[in-house]
C-alpha cells in the first residue's frame, strides 16, 4: 500500500535557525510526493512536489525538500525559520494503484518557531 | 484557496440529524474530493469524483453520501449524524496531481 510517515508530532525551532520536517514514504514504483501546510483556521496550501528530476525541490515561502530514494525520504527544509512558519505540515504521496489522482496523507507535524 | 469555497464554515448539529456540506469551485477543475481531518490522523478521503457522472468511495465512506450537481459543485451529506463524525471537513479540487483545498467546515455533532 502507498503510505507516508511523519515520525514527529511536533518540531520546535528558534527563529533564524534551519528547520527540517521529516517524511518517509512507502510506494510501489516511482513516488509522486507532496508537502502541504495548514495555517490555523485555514485549508491546506500546496508547498511543493516531487515528480521526477532534481532531488532538491524548491517551493513556496522559501521551503525546499530533498528526495532521497535510498532512504525513501522526502524531508522538508528551510534555511532560516520564521515565526510565521508555525503551522501544521503534511506530507502526501500519490496513490499510484489507480489512474485517479488520489493522495494519501501523513498524520501531520506541528512546527513551532519561537522568537 | 479562495477559488474553492465551502459552506457552512461551522456547524453544530444533534445526533440523528441530516446535514449537508457544500463545496463550490471556480478553478474549472474536473476532479473533486471530500476529506475529513481528525487530530493525529491526518486527512482521510471520504469520496472523490472525476466528473458529474463519476463518484467513487474513499477509505471512510460509511455514513456519508455525496452529490456532484455540476462540474463546479460537490456536496457531502451525513444522512443521520453521529458524534464520531465530529471533525474538520475539507473539499479539494484538482486537474493534475496538485490538489487545492477549501477553507474547511468544522462540524460538531452533539
Amino acid at each position: 500500500a502507498q503510505s507516508v510517515a511523519q515520525p514527529e508530532d511536533q518540531v520546535n525551532v528558534a527563529e533564524g535557525n534551519p528547520l527540517t520536517v521529516k517524511c518517509t514514504y512507502s510506494v510501489s514504483g516511482n513516488p509522486y510526493l507532496f508537502w502541504y501546510v495548514q495555517y490555523p483556521n485555514r485549508g491546506l496550501q500546496f508547498l511543493l512536489k516531487y515528480i521526477t528530476g532534481d532531488n532538491l525541490v524548491k517551493g513556496s515561502y522559501g521551503f525546499e525538500a530533498e528526495f532521497n530514494k535510498s532512504q525513501t525520504s522526502f524531508h522538508l527544509k528551510k534555511p532560516s525559520a520564521l515565526v510565521s512558519d508555525s503551522a501544521l505540515y503534511f506530507c502526501a504521496v500519490r496513490d499510484m494503484r489507480t489512474g485517479f489522482q488520489k493522495l494519501v496523507f501523513g498524520t501531520g507535524t506541528r512546527l513551532l518557531v519561537s522568537p | 484557496d479562495a477559488d474553492v469555497t465551502q459552506t457552512p464554515r461551522n456547524r453544530i448539529t444533534k445526533t440523528g440529524k441530516r446535514i449537508m456540506l457544500e463545496c463550490s469551485q471556480t478553478k474549472g477543475h474536473d476532479r473533486m474530493y471530500w476529506y475529513r481531518q481528525d487530530p493525529g490522523l491526518g486527512l482521510r478521503l471520504i469520496y472523490y469524483s472525476f466528473d458529474v457522472k463519476d463518484i467513487n468511495k474513499g477509505e471512510i465512506s460509511d455514513g456519508y453520501s455525496v452529490s456532484r450537481q455540476a462540474q463546479a459543485k460537490f456536496s457531502l451529506s451525513l444522512e443521520s449524524a453521529i458524534p464520531n463524525q465530529t471533525a474538520l471537513y475539507f473539499c479539494a479540487t484538482s486537474s493534475t496531481d496538485t490538489q487545492y483545498f477549501g477553507p474547511g467546515t468544522r462540524l460538531t455533532v452533539l
